[in-house]
């Protein structure tokens, strides 16, 4: 099988650092993308890692380790808007297929 | 305007109807697919196609039957649907197939589908 297995759900503060982590087996493993999904809307894309490291997008930033079949989406200073389901997604072998995990909500307190 | 266009938005159907999902791209994509979403379950692919021709299918029940005319439109055909259909069916595209770089796919905001 290819789990993908990330925690059901995450509460934090508003202007907070949260950090969703996201575990993949590695075989055939091909790049990993980060999607957030807002209710009742469509995903939308935030980031992509196929290299070992992290990549920063403003607020958003993103790790991987191939070697750990580990990613991780990290959102600094958090807003009301971040609360979403966020999932993290793998590609597997070339020309393979994207393989979804089944998504955190993060909730956002004030 | 999200680049990929679904219609419609809610579907109500008994078991024995037929209806047909529809999604529209105007991203200049190659790709396209179709997903089912329920509720705390992962984003269930369902087929993948690239330049029209249907390069996956995961063991989709041939009760769902997807169409692909041209690289900008893709049906979902449905017909003697279940009560476990119901769901959230979802449409991307993205520039390429899965595994070609990382081209990450846009999705349209889905047709809500109950099944009486």
């Amino acid at each position: 099988g290819q789990n993908i297995d990330q925690p059901t759900e995450m509460t934090a503060t508003e202007g907070a650092i949260v950090q969703i982590n996201c575990t993949y087996q590695t075989s055939g493993f091909n790049g990993l993308f980060w999607y957030q999904q807002h209710a009742g809307e469509a995903p939308t894309f935030l980031s992509y890692n196929v290299l070992d490291g992290l990549e920063e997008k403003g607020r958003f930033s993103s790790f991987l380790s191939r070697s750990k079949g580990y990613s991780y989406l990290l959102l600094k200073e958090l807003q009301m808007k971040d609360s979403a389901s966020y999932f993290c997604a793998v590609v597997y072998n070339q020309g393979g297929k994207l393989i979804f995990g089944q998504g955190t909500e993060l909730s956002v307190k004030p | 305007e999200t680049g990929v266009t679904q219609t419609p938005r809610h579907l109500v159907m008994g078991m024995t109807n037929k209806k047909s999902l529809k999604c529209e791209q105007h991203l200049g994509h190659n790709a396209m697919y179709w997903y089912k979403q329920s509720a705390k379950k992962p984003l269930e692919l369902m087929f993948v196609y690239s330049l029209e021709e249907r390069v996956e299918n995961n063991s989709v029940p041939s009760r769902f039957s997807p169409e692909c005319p041209n690289s900008s439109h893709l049906f979902l055909h449905l017909h003697t649907l279940q009560p476990e259909d119901s769901a959230l069916y979802l449409c991307a595209s993205s520039q390429e197939a899965p595994g070609q770089g990382g081209q990450p796919q846009h999705f349209g905001d889905g047709t809500r589908l109950s099944i009486l």
